[in-house]
Formats: C-alpha cells, sequence, structure tokens
C-alpha cells in the first residue's frame, strides 16, 4: 500500500526566511500527491497537487512542491515565510480510492 | 455553501456506551471518507465510500462501523466505545475517481471516552 513518510514533526523558521517542509513517498505505481494545511480547531484545506502534468506544483498562498521520482520526494517550499503560515501541514498520497496522510509538520514561524 | 457538515461538534461518551457521529455534504460527491486523527499520527483512514451502497475498510476499522444510504449521508457507528477511540474525527469527501480529487473536509467532531 501506498505511503508518505514526513521528516521531522516540528519546524521553525523566522518570518522572512525560506520554508522546507520535507516527505517522502511509497507508491507501486505513479502516485498523486498533496500538500493539506490545518489552522487549529479546522479540517484540512489543500495547498497543492501533483497529478503528473508537471513535476513544479504551485499552490495557494505562495507555496510550491517539487516531484523527484528518483528521490520518491515532494517537498513543500515558501521562499520567505509569514507569521500566518503557523499551521500543521500535511503530505498525502493517493493510488486508487483512498487517500493516505503522513504524521504531520508543526510548522512555526517566529517575528 | 455548506460543504461538509458534521455533528455533534464534541461529545463524552461512557466506556461501552454507542453513538453515531453524523456527517452529510451537499456538493454530490460520489466519494466519502472518515478519517481519526491522534496528535502525532496524523489522520488514519477508518472506512470510505464510493458511492451509495458501497463501502470499504480503510487503515483503522476496527470498533466502527458504516452505511452509505444514500449520496449525501454518510453516517459513522462506534459500538462498545473504549478509551482508544478517543480522538477528533473528521469526514470528508472528493468528486473524482482514482484519487486525483481534492478532498474538502468537515469541521470535526471531538469525542472523549471515559
Amino acid at each position: 500500500a501506498q505511503s508518505v513518510t514526513q521528516l521531522g514533526s516540528h519546524v521553525s523558521v523566522s518570518e522572512g526566511a525560506l520554508v522546507l517542509l520535507r516527505c517522502n513517498y511509497s507508491s507501486s505505481v505513479p502516485p498523486y500527491l498533496f500538500w493539506y494545511v490545518q489552522y487549529p480547531n479546522q479540517g484540512l484545506q489543500l495547498l497543492l497537487k501533483y497529478t503528473s502534468a508537471a513535476t513544479l506544483v504551485k499552490g495557494i498562498n505562495g507555496f510550491e512542491a517539487e516531484f523527484k521520482k528518483s528521490e520518491t520526494s515532494f517537498h513543500l517550499t515558501k521562499p520567505s515565510a509569514h507569521m500566518s503560515d503557523a499551521a500543521e501541514y500535511f503530505c498525502a498520497v493517493s493510488e486508487k480510492n483512498d487517500m493516505r496522510f503522513g504524521a504531520g509538520t508543526r510548522l512555526t514561524v517566529k517575528p | 455553501n455548506a460543504g461538509v457538515t458534521q455533528t455533534p461538534k464534541f461529545r463524552i461518551l461512557k466506556i461501552g456506551q454507542s453513538m453515531t457521529l453524523q456527517c452529510t455534504q451537499d456538493m454530490n460527491h460520489n466519494y466519502m471518507y472518515w478519517y481519526r486523527q491522534d496528535p502525532g499520527m496524523g489522520l488514519k483512514l477508518i472506512y470510505y465510500s464510493v458511492g451509495a451502497g458501497i463501502t470499504d475498510k480503510g487503515e483503522v476499522p476496527n470498533g466502527y462501523n458504516v452505511s452509505r444510504s444514500t449520496t449525501e449521508d454518510f453516517p459513522l457507528r462506534l459500538e462498545l466505545a473504549a478509551p482508544s477511540q478517543t480522538s477528533v474525527y473528521f469526514c470528508a469527501s472528493s468528486y473524482a475517481t482514482g484519487g486525483t480529487g481534492e478532498l474538502f473536509f468537515g469541521e470535526g467532531s471531538r469525542l472523549t471516552v471515559l
């Protein structure tokens, strides 16, 4: 079965610094990959998704992710962090009709 | 726009009690899902449905049951509640086949079993 591993349960950056959240996937077939964000006491919202159209995927709020098949990775980046980016981020993989999530990475942004 | 609506938002159960978490969506999505979220564990898939009358087990189905009699509704039943079922439960729906579609989530139901 497909799965994802998120490296680092907590990441802390200063406002204006680069954000890098790591995700590696395991899948027997070309996967569909997603990043979701969860703000406190809310459900998850889609940031971006990869469905094989392009390896560099741009999402909302200035986030982007690059699919690297050779590294089985789908890391999330943002050039300059804002205070409003503080949240929990989940990588997810889907092969058929279900979607499996990573354990999540909590992003803290320091002023 | 209502989207995905879950009730109740909070509930405390005693060990051995039963209850149903309600989920309804107004987007005419065929695909619906139940996840549980535990700290540091991400979201675990409990059950999913690809259409009315069709359900299937996810990663952690034990202790739960579902039904899908209509496109709109996908209730999750907890029988004989146990402390291990203390969690936040999320219902989600999707429009696309083959797992390519975005999941739309409800706001969650926080369940405590004492």
